[in-house]
């Protein structure tokens, strides 16, 4: 079975600062991929970015940036310079055949960034 | 854009009535799901769909059933609802497996009183 561990329940933050948003993930699976979605307080779930298991290139996308280490089996997640409109629950996921191409997610990161 | 449409945002109903829960995607993806979100517990599988007629239990089908008659619907049913039944609830599709994400609707908050 595939397991999304997002040990961090909840993190408050103040503008400008930089915070990280921690996942760990579990499969036996060699080809698998990795996803981080953002859940706004209307509700609905946004894709962000999407990583194979045989890219271990970090990516940065503006003010976002991801830290893929399979060594650790960590897929993390970064903002740079926080705002408010960052404020939102961010779920990371993980695809996998051993799970049958179902998604799993981790339960969640409460962000609240404070002007 | 693909669009997936939850038909309410928010319904209330009570113990005992049958409900419906209606998702809509218009991109002709082949593979549905509906999960339910609640604090602490985040995103749960209710079932999903690779085909119209088919579905799958997910990991927490009991007191649900749904429909998948054309490609394009896919509806959750709750037979008779309960209070527990109370919840966020989220349908998504994709286009592939395995490396697709998902398209996520707005969601429907449903109260059970």
């Amino acid at each position: 079975a595939q397991k999304v561990t997002q040990a961090q329940t909840e993190i408050s933050v103040v503008e400008k600062e930089d915070v990280t948003l921690d996942c760990v993930y579990e499969t036996r699976d060699t080809t698998y991929y990795l996803f981080w979605y953002k859940q706004p307080p209307s509700g609905e779930l946004v894709f962000l970015i999407r990583r194979n298991s045989f890219d271990e290139q970090n990516e940065i996308s503006g003010r976002y940036s991801w830290n893929f280490q399979k060594s650790t089996s960590s897929f993390n997640f970064t903002i740079t310079a926080s705002q408010v409109v960052d404020s939102a629950v961010y779920f990371c996921a993980l695809s996998s055949r051993s799970s049958n191409y179902k998604l799993t997610f981790g339960k969640g990161t409460l962000l609240t960034v404070n002007p | 854009d693909v669009k997936v449409t939850q038909s309410s945002r928010y319904l209330v109903k009570r113990t005992g009535e049958k409900v419906f829960l209606e998702c809509v995607q218009d991109m002709d993806h082949e593979n549905m799901f509906w999960y339910r979100q609640d604090p602490g517990l985040g995103l749960r599988l209710i079932y999903f769909s690779y085909d119209v007629k088919m579905k799958e239990k997910g990991d927490i089908p009991e007191g649900y059933s749904v429909s998948r008659e054309k490609k394009e619907r896919f509806s959750l049913i709750l037979e008779s609802a309960s209070t527990n039944q109370t919840s966020m609830y989220l349908c998504a599709s994709s286009l592939g497996v395995l490396d697709y994400g998902y398209t996520f609707g707005s969601g429907t908050r449903l109260t059970v009183v």
